[in-house]
């Protein structure tokens, strides 16, 4: 069975550092990847998603995510954080076929600090 | 749009009592979801449907059942709640698979 795993809980930072934030997948087939976004009291919002093609993905809110097949790994980054992006993330999996089916991580919630 | 909207936003119920969430969708989406959100476990898929008239059991099934009686709309039962159903429900909908799903607000449920 495949799974996400969010290697860190929490993450702290100051207002303008760069942050990554940490995803590994397990799966011996070809995935899609994703990373969600999830405000305070809201819904969750999709950032970004490898399909295919070129390993570095952008999303909104400038963040983007590179996928490496090799690490199993599929990492979110922004250069400079802002108190707005203070949220819940999720990573998430699907298989390459038709399942229908996201696999989702535990979150990590960023926490932007002035 | 209204998107993906979810009924009703918050309730209590007792151990035992019944209960039925409503999910709807105006974007004429062909794929519904429905997930339980826990602390420190992400987000768990409960049911799915494909399209009108047809559901499937997702990793957490148990206790749930389902229907998708409209394509607009996919209703998540509790026939008999537990404490363990406590948890917040999201439901999602999406065109052609889960490569770009909508969520809604989410719905927040005490069992006491």
């Amino acid at each position: 069975a495949q799974s996400v795993t969010q290697l860190d809980s929490q993450v702290p930072v100051f207002e303008e550092a760069p942050v990554e934030l940490r995803c590994n997948y397990s799966s011996s087939v070809s995935v899609y990847l994703f990373w969600y976004v999830q405000y305070p009291n809201q819904g969750l919002q999709l950032l970004l998603k490898y399909l295919s093609g070129s390993t570095l993905v952008k999303g909104i809110n400038g963040f983007e995510a590179e996928f490496n097949k090799s690490q199993t790994s599929f990492h979110l980054r922004k250069p400079s954080v802002h108190i707005s992006d203070t949220a819940e993330y999720f990573c998430a999996v699907k298989k390459g076929s038709n399942t229908g089916k996201l696999i989702f991580g535990q979150g990590t919630t960023l926490q932007v600090k002035p | 749009n209204a998107g993906v909207t979810q009924t009703p936003k918050f309730r209590v119920l007792k151990t035992g009592q019944s209960m039925t969430l409503l999910c709807a969708q105006d974007m004429n989406h062909e794929y519904m979801y429905w997930y339980r959100q826990d602390p420190g476990m992400g987000l768990r898929l409960i049911h799915y449907s494909v399209g009108e008239g047809t559901t499937a059991k997702g990793e957490v099934p148990d206790g749930y059942n389902v229907s998708r009686l409209k394509k607009q709309n996919f209703l998540l039962g509790l026939e008999s709640a537990a404490p363990s159903q406590t948890s917040v429900y999201f439901c999602a909908s999406s065109y052609s698979g889960p490569e770009t799903q909508y969520f809604g607000p989410g719905t927040r449920l005490l069992v006491l």
